[in-house]
């Protein structure tokens, strides 16, 4: 399954299935990303980043991939689990001058996996 | 994340009285944040602080105040409460040794109710 973040807020896939979770960014001139993964009733928690000079990088299922010329971020989970339903938010840090350190946050897509 | 606790958990309030939220961090971070966030919509800023003298507003500041008391702790006050005050605030952390591309690491949250 696949999603664009801030426009297709909800994806459901079948567990096991492979998600895709997709975010479009505004600013060329970001340079570190940040998936998180909030489960109800929770604070955001951190799944994985990458910085502007990579194009992918992996963790443990999950695989997220930068494309700077469109200014696209995604997150691809591996047979997804029902334990990975929850709301997964991208963010974006422009590392630089009076924004140094914020992070600016994304709507939001509600992933729900069915057994 | 235990390394950062916020209380009160939950809370009700009226029109007009005032609030505090507080946060503590286990994790000797110097940045501390305050988000909001609303149903279907990703968190917003309110305040931020990048050390114990350092205070600076985010994109919704209007109607809050905050007060960095020590570097593991960071309140947020509503001077007068409103009814579309009503959300789920978050405090988050982050070190600063990384230089701006650090990741955030939330607290549980505090769902705030103002009627």
């Amino acid at each position: 399954g696949e999603s664009v973040g801030l426009h297709l807020p909800t994806l459901s896939v079948q567990e096991g299935d492979n998600s895709i979770i997709n975010c479009a960014y505004s600013n060329s001139a970001s340079d570190y990303f940040i998936w998180y993964k909030q489960e109800s009733g929770k604070g955001p928690q951190f799944i994985i980043d990458i910085r502007s000079n990579m194009d992918k990088r992996q963790g443990q299922r999950v695989t997220v991939l930068l494309n700077k010329t469109v200014k696209h971020l995604s997150l691809q989970i591996a047979a997804t689990q029902p334990g990975d339903s929850a709301v997964y938010f991208c963010a974006e840090n422009i590392g630089r001058g009076s924004t140094l350190g914020r992070l600016y946050f994304g709507r939001g897509t509600q992933l729900t996996v069915w057994p | 994340d235990a390394d950062v606790t916020q209380t009160p958990r939950n809370r009700i309030t009226k029109t007009g009285k005032r609030i505090m939220l507080e946060c503590s961090q286990t994790k000797g971070h110097d940045r501390m944040y305050w988000y909001r966030q609303d149903p279907g919509l990703g968190l917003r800023l309110i305040y931020y602080s990048f050390d114990v003298k350092d205070i600076n507003k985010g994109e919704i500041s209007d109607g809050y105040s905050v007060s960095r008391q020590a570097q593991a702790k960071f309140s947020l006050s509503l001077e007068s409460a409103i009814p579309n005050q009503t959300a789920l605030y978050f405090c988050a952390t982050s070190d600063a040794r990384r230089g701006g591309q650090e990741t955030q690491y939330f607290g549980p949250g505090t769902r705030l109710l103002v009627l």
